[in-house]
């Protein structure tokens, strides 16, 4: 299974941009990047996915260098309704992929007023 | 568009029982994948199930077993509880335009005294 590093936590304040870091260092070819965010006592919500290169949607942005051995997950101007779990996930649903699904620990994020 | 449903929300158990814990897809989804989160952790993979048949499993023991139904819901089934079964049971939903982005549910509560 591909595993996957994450900070523990990161505290930040209202407005700012929020980047976390994800180590994947024995992704699969066929693996993609997804990242989720998980408040209490809920299932985790899907922010945003990648295979390489820079993805933005409305909400966040992830980057993923040519190695893919990293990713970043980007937050621009954070609020209070962010501070949540991260989830980096590291996977594929090819059945000759083996679909290895693998989260990592996750990034406690506090948002602060 | 329904979104993906657990049940039951809570449930006690004695140690050495067997339990069912069931899933009902989002509307166009044809794959179901099951997770285990212990308190403070992130969701671990047990399995997942593409159109009926299983198609990948993570690091958990054969008295954890699943079914998908012709309408793609899912059944995760534990025999002989352990405490250590104590988590928060998570199933996803994904397929339809995306096969990467996955839909959670709330999750079922198990406890086993």
């Amino acid at each position: 299974l591909a595993k996957t590093t994450q900070p523990i936590s990161m505290d930040s304040y209202e407005g700012q941009e929020v980047n976390i870091t994800c180590s994947h260092n024995n992704i699969a070819t066929n693996d993609y990047i997804t990242w989720y965010q998980q408040f209490p006592s809920q299932g985790p919500r899907f922010i945003i996915q990648g295979y390489k290169t820079k993805v933005t949607n409305e909400v966040a942005s992830l980057f993923i260098p040519a190695d893919r051995k990293s990713s970043t997950l980007s937050l621009p101007r954070v609020s209070l309704s962010d501070t949540a779990v991260y989830y980096c996930l590291v996977g594929g649903y090819l059945k000759a992929a083996g679909n290895k699904l693998t989260f990592g620990g996750g990034t406690r994020v506090l948002v602060k007023p | 568009e329904t979104g993906v449903t657990q049940s039951p929300t809570h449930l006690i158990k004695t140690r050495g029982q067997q339990v069912t814990l069931r899933c009902s897809s989002q509307s166009g989804h044809n794959t179901v994948s099951w997770y285990q989160q212990a308190l403070g952790q992130g969701p671990q993979f047990i399995f997942q199930y593409y159109r009926e048949e299983e198609n990948g499993r993570g690091n958990f023991p054969p008295r954890f077993s699943g079914l998908q139904f012709p309408n793609y819901s899912s059944e995760l089934n534990v025999n002989a509880l352990e405490l250590d079964d104590s988590a928060l049971y998570l199933c996803a939903s994904s397929g339809g335009t995306s096969l990467y982005e996955q839909y959670f549910g709330p999750g079922t509560r198990l406890t086993v005294t």
